[in-house]
């Protein structure tokens, strides 16, 4: 099973700031790699997907980046609802235990 | 566009039983690789379950195998997940996704709560 790992756990910024959020895993997953975004009470929101590709409708201020092990989301300048958490998923294993980050809470500074 | 809409969730009782579905339109349901991904109240996203595009190859989590079975009916775009012996960490929202390399998909989720 891959392991991902999100950090930091939490992150606080000010909104118009620039926000960077790291997933690693634990061996490759090439750029199988997509992020979400999750705001309480809703289901998660696709970002990402191929590390880099943003999802139909996303802002451009949000972007992925890396390949390999080590990925970033950076959100360029922060709008109030861009406060929420934050996760990332492989989908590069098989058998395909597409596994999460435990997440990046996004918080108002 | 796209669409998929979980039923069946509920309330049940600790070894009780239920069945989810998960209706699919807007894509080419038989073309994805689906699972199950469940949420417990407060926590992260944890994967359950795969079926291939097909229905010939299945895939569980250590926590729920040998307790859930995963199924497809492609003739009628639909995902389904039998859940038996159910306990009370089984209490999460449960969403249906596909997978591919061609697009990544969600549902809004279904409520299963285990409780007495």
């Amino acid at each position: 099973e891959i392991v991902m790992t999100q950090s930091p756990a939490t992150l606080s910024v000010s909104p118009g700031e620039r926000a960077t959020l790291s997933c690693r895993a634990s061996q490759t997953v090439s750029s199988n790699l997509a992020w979400y975004q999750q705001r309480p009470g809703q289901a998660p929101r696709l970002l990402i997907y191929g590390a880099s590709t943003r999802a139909t409708g996303i802002p451009a201020r949000f972007s992925g980046s890396g390949s390999g092990t080590e990925f970033t989301l950076t959100i360029s300048s922060l709008q109030s609802e861009d406060f929420a958490v934050y996760y990332c998923q492989q989908y590069n294993d098989w058998p395909p235990m597409y596994t999460f980050g435990q997440g990046t809470k996004l918080e108002i500074k | 566009q796209v669409q998929l809409v979980e039923s069946g969730g509920g309330v049940v009782q600790p070894g009780g039983s239920l069945r989810l579905s998960c209706a699919a339109s807007g894509f080419i349901f038989s073309g994805y690789g689906m699972h199950w991904v469940r949420q417990a109240p407060g926590k992260g996203l944890e994967w359950v379950a795969f079926i291939r595009y097909d229905g010939s190859s299945k895939y569980y989590a250590d926590s729920v195998k040998g307790r859930f079975t995963i199924s497809r009916d492609n003739s009628k775009n639909t995902l389904n997940l039998e859940m038996n012996n159910l306990r009370a960490e089984d209490t999460a929202v449960y969403y249906c996704v596909g997978i591919s390399t061609a697009g990544i998909y969600w549902g809004q989720g279904t409520l299963v709560t285990v409780s007495s």
